[in-house]
């Protein structure tokens, strides 16, 4: 499975744009990237991904490299909700459905 | 209206007990799964189930045995507790298994405590 590899903690001031790095260099064509964040004591949620487009929806924007090999997922105003552990991940078209986590980034959203 | 629920939220047991975990979800979908999240935070995934046939099954200890009555349920059962097996298990359901577009749903989380 290709890897990926993130900051373990960033820290950010509430209403602050917040840029999440994610670096994914052995990614293959098939390969998509999704991002999923686990809020204290809950389960992960899902959030966004992308395959090459840049993607937009309600929750955040994915920013792809072109090249493929990392991305950044941004949150346009932070608040003290988005505060939780942020996975990259890539999901292989060809591959079964697991969703395979890595350590992710501890996001700290401070007021 | 909880999309995936499960029960209980907290289970504190002795060693060598047997327990078992609930799932359900009523988002209409295929597809389930049981993870695992271990006391470093690590989560990783143990079964899948689609239509109520199992289509992951990693390198688990067979003392666990999921089962899947209908496409909306998926149980978790465990034989023999051990200390190890103390965790949060996570269920999570999607539309189809392998779609790299489909997101997967997860429920809350069911604490387990052996001692």
């Amino acid at each position: 499975d290709a890897k990926t590899t993130q900051p373990n903690s960033m820290e950010s001031n509430e209403e602050e744009p917040v840029h999440l790095p994610c670096n994914h260099s052995t990614i293959s064509g098939t390969d998509y990237i999704h991002w999923y964040r686990q809020l204290p004591s809950q389960g992960p949620e899902y959030v966004i991904h992308g395959l090459t487009s840049n993607v937009n929806n309600r929750m955040a924007s994915l920013a792809i490299a072109e090249d493929r090999k990392s991305s950044t997922l941004i949150l346009h105003r932070a608040t003290l909700r988005d505060a939780a552990v942020y996975y990259c991940i890539l999901r292989d078209d060809l591959d079964t459905d697991k969703l395979i986590f890595g350590t992710g980034t501890r996001l700290q959203v401070f007021p | 209206d909880t999309a995936v629920s499960q029960t209980p939220k907290y289970l504190v047991t002795q060693m060598g007990n047997d327990k078992s975990i609930k799932c359900e979800q009523n988002l209409g979908h295929d597809t389930m799964y049981w993870y695992k999240q271990d006391s470093k935070k690590f989560l990783k995934i143990m079964f899948s189930y689609n239509n109520k046939e199992l289509i992951i099954n990693e390198t688990v200890p067979n003392r666990f045995s999921p089962k899947s009555p209908d496409k909306a349920h998926l149980n978790l059962h465990i034989n023999s507790l051990e200390l190890g097996d103390s965790a949060v298990y996570f269920c999570a359901s999607s539309q189809v298994p392998s779609r790299t577009r489909e997101t997967q749903y997860f429920g809350p989380g069911t604490r387990l405590l052996v001692l």
